[in-house]
């Protein structure tokens, strides 16, 4: 079963435009992490946000996590062509001595110019 | 610096047939991971081994098996392939408690026909 249920499943903005989406999770975690695929590609990490943190910045991307409503959001500012993806989001449990991620459905993203 | 690489990129098997979907990584990374990604259904972990000499099944093992045959290389086994088989693999690695997030292979595409 999937731990993580991402919203919206599609999103279509204009360039320049702010993308938001939002990520809801079942139990606790340890940390969340946001990934990017282009189409036919491997997964790659964007970043990755622990359970004491509320807000975290990289470029572009601004993350959110709030763990008393079990749910997160990515924000990607200024968006670009290139921002073109699925985006998922992965929620690393409690106390599993070694980390397994568990990835939502994902959310795909189209940048129109 | 290749990363994460995985081969082989495609394949097609008739119901039965055995293969071996291998993974190699240069990132000196402890854990590795392989995940099938069907559509709509996100990435699901298939079986994992947090570090050289363990393996652990994760979400859905049922027909699969794993070496770990050292540091670099993880291997999945089909031994009887079936049609619900069909999928995207994906291999990915990171360090032993995964704080600098996964590094993903770019997937082997397998239809069993």
């Amino acid at each position: 079963s999937q731990q993580g249920e991402e919203d919206p499943q599609a999103l279509s903005i204009q360039e320049g435009e702010n993308a938001t989406m939002n990520c809801s999770y079942k139990t606790s975690i340890n940390n969340l992490q946001w990934y990017r695929q282009n189409s036919g590609r491997g997964l790659v990490h964007l970043i990755l946000i622990r359970s004491n943190e509320r807000e975290k910045h990289s470029g572009r991307l601004r993350v959110t996590l709030d763990t008393s409503k079990k749910s997160s959001s990515l924000l990607i500012t200024a968006s670009r062509a290139a921002d073109t993806a699925s985006y998922f989001c992965a929620t690393a449990a409690r106390g599993q001595g070694a980390q397994k991620l568990v990835f939502g459905q994902g959310t795909r993203l189209t940048i129109n110019p | 610096n290749a990363g994460v690489t995985q081969t082989p990129k495609f394949q097609v098997l008739k119901t039965g047939q055995s293969m071996t979907l291998q993974c190699a990584q240069d990132m000196n990374h402890n854990s590795m991971y392989w995940y099938r990604q069907d559509p709509g259904m996100g990435l699901r972990l298939i079986y994992y081994s947090a570090s050289e000499g363990t393996t652990d099944k994760g979400e859905v093992p049922n027909g699969y098996n794993v070496s770990r045959l050292n540091k670099r290389e993880f291997s999945l086994r089909l031994e009887s392939a079936a049609p619900s088989q069909t999928s995207v693999y994906f291999c990915a690695t990171t360090y032993f408690g995964g704080l600098d997030g996964y590094t993903f292979g770019s997937g082997t595409r397998l239809t069993v026909v």
